[in-house]
């Protein structure tokens, strides 16, 4: 299964910027990257995803590294709400979730 | 926006009866799939399917498990003889790739919560 590598947790202040880091050392070239959220009781919830150009929509943006061995997605003013689990996912056909990143948002 | 649906949202179950979990994917999707999330554990995958035929499995997914699509809409999952071990949030996802790759996102239902006693 594909692996990726997150921190464990991260800490933000609302309306501030929040960039969210992912390793993923073993991805193929025709892998995308997929990143989840996950809000408390919920189910998870497609973010954003990119294959080698940086992204934006209107949740996020993620920007993917030349070598594609890495990615950050960035919240450009994280609210109350954007509190979850963020998951970084490569691979095919089905999603292999991590541990992910707990982000906690501060008033 | 649509969206896919679960039913029931919890449901209570005597250990060794059967289960049948119910989703409702997003009409035009054509990809199906079950995931389950163990209490402070991560989600994990169970099954895809696809044109009526399991695509992939895990090795979670083993004979007591089975999956259907009795008609046009719902997708089911069916546990036939529950364990405690299988208590666990269930997650239905569909998306509308047309081809078994990972380039079109899925969207998840909020899930139903088994509980096995």
């Amino acid at each position: 299964d594909a692996k990726t590598t997150q921190p464990n947790s991260m800490e933000s202040n609302e309306e501030e910027p929040v960039h969210l880091p992912c390793n993923h050392s073993t991805i193929s070239g025709t892998d995308y990257i997929h990143w989840y959220r996950q809000l408390p009781s919920q189910g998870p919830e497609y973010v954003i995803h990119g294959l080698t150009s940086n992204v934006n929509n209107r949740m996020a943006s993620l920007a993917i590294a030349e070598d594609r061995k890495s990615s950050t997605l960035i919240l450009h003013r994280a609210t109350l709400r954007d509190a979850a689990v963020y998951y970084c996912i490569h691979g095919a056909q089905k999603l292999v979730f991590g541990q992910g990143t707990r982000l906690t948002i501060n008033p | 926006e649509p969206e896919v649906t679960q039913t029931p949202s919890h449901q209570v179950t005597q250990m060794g009866q059967e289960v049948i979990l119910r989703c409702v994917p997003i009409s035009n999707h054509l990809y199906f799939y079950w995931y389950r999330q163990i209490l402070g554990q991560k989600v994990e995958f169970l099954v895809s399917f696809y044109n009526n035929e399991i695509s992939e499995k895990s090795e979670i997914f083993d004979d007591q498990f089975s999956v259907e699509r009795p008609d046009g809409s719902n997708f089911t999952l069916k546990i036939r003889s529950t364990k405690l071990e299988d208590s666990a949030m269930y997650f239905c996802a569909s998306s509308e790739a047309l081809r078994a790759s990972l380039n079109q996102p899925q969207h998840f239902g909020d899930g139903t919560r088994l509980s096995i006693l």
